[in-house]
């Protein structure tokens, strides 16, 4: 297997661009999560789906920040508008019924400029 | 809600020594797991070791091994034998046994480093 696979690996945009970070996650797997690391807030969970279904959002930051998952295979995480404050590693997880150990994808580093 | 603490922010060893990184976490949950990661400066966070609560034994793989005490809520990651390519940060997290309630809390990490 592959492993859970994220693009871009780095992004560099200017403030007030739209990005789109995008994940696949391992085969099989049935829970996907959006986390962001920061070196002041270090590991946060933004959004989690379960069956293509978002579970809980509460640590998306604003309405500038959306996560789809049109399909088991595939998810995205958009921030439109980006800011500065937005620059973090974005990493992506995905698991088979959450607690036999959370796969990571390798990140994407978004700087915002 | 969960907290877990990591209250290491780090660490030193001499290479082949053992050393022990400390995490206790706070839960209202009886059924739950524990996990350390680590994410060497390759950024990828890698999957050490795992621990049910329902299991008194403490979990083992290879050089690294845990010591739960439930009742203190302590989660502590012991690595034996330690290896330059040990240097990295350690993250213990928590994950609750239930649906809806499957994410990663996780501590603010210990960075290790391994002298030669």
């Amino acid at each position: 297997d592959a492993g859970v696979i994220q693009s871009p690996r780095h992004e560099v945009t200017e403030m007030g661009q739209e990005v789109t970070l995008r994940c696949k996650p391992i085969s099989g797997h049935n829970s996907l999560f959006w986390y962001r690391q920061t070196m002041m807030r270090g590991l946060e969970l933004l959004i989690y789906f379960n069956n293509n279904v978002p579970i809980d959002d509460s640590g998306m930051p604003e309405d500038r920040f959306s996560a789809k998952m049109p399909n088991a295979s595939f998810s995205t995480l958009k921030i439109q508008p980006s800011e500065p404050r937005d620059s973090a590693v974005y990493f992506c997880a995905s698991s088979f019924d959450g607690n036999y150990g959370y796969t990571f994808g390798s990140g994407t580093r978004l700087t915002v400029v | 809600a969960q907290t877990v603490t990591q209250s290491q922010p780090e660490m030193s060893v001499q290479e082949a020594e053992t050393v022990t990184l400390s995490c206790t976490y706070d839960t209202s949950e009886n059924n739950y797991y524990l996990f350390w990661y680590k994410q060497p400066p390759s950024r990828q966070m890698i999957l050490v070791i795992r621990q049910e609560a329902y299991k008194q034994q403490n979990a083992t793989e290879n050089r690294f091994s845990v010591n739960f005490q439930k009742a203190a809520k302590s989660f502590s990651l012991k690595i034996s034998d330690s290896q330059l390519g040990d240097t990295a940060m350690y993250f213990c997290a928590f994950s609750a046994y239930n649906f809806g309630n499957e994410k990663l809390t996780f501590g603010t990490g210990t960075r290790l480093t391994i002298i030669p």
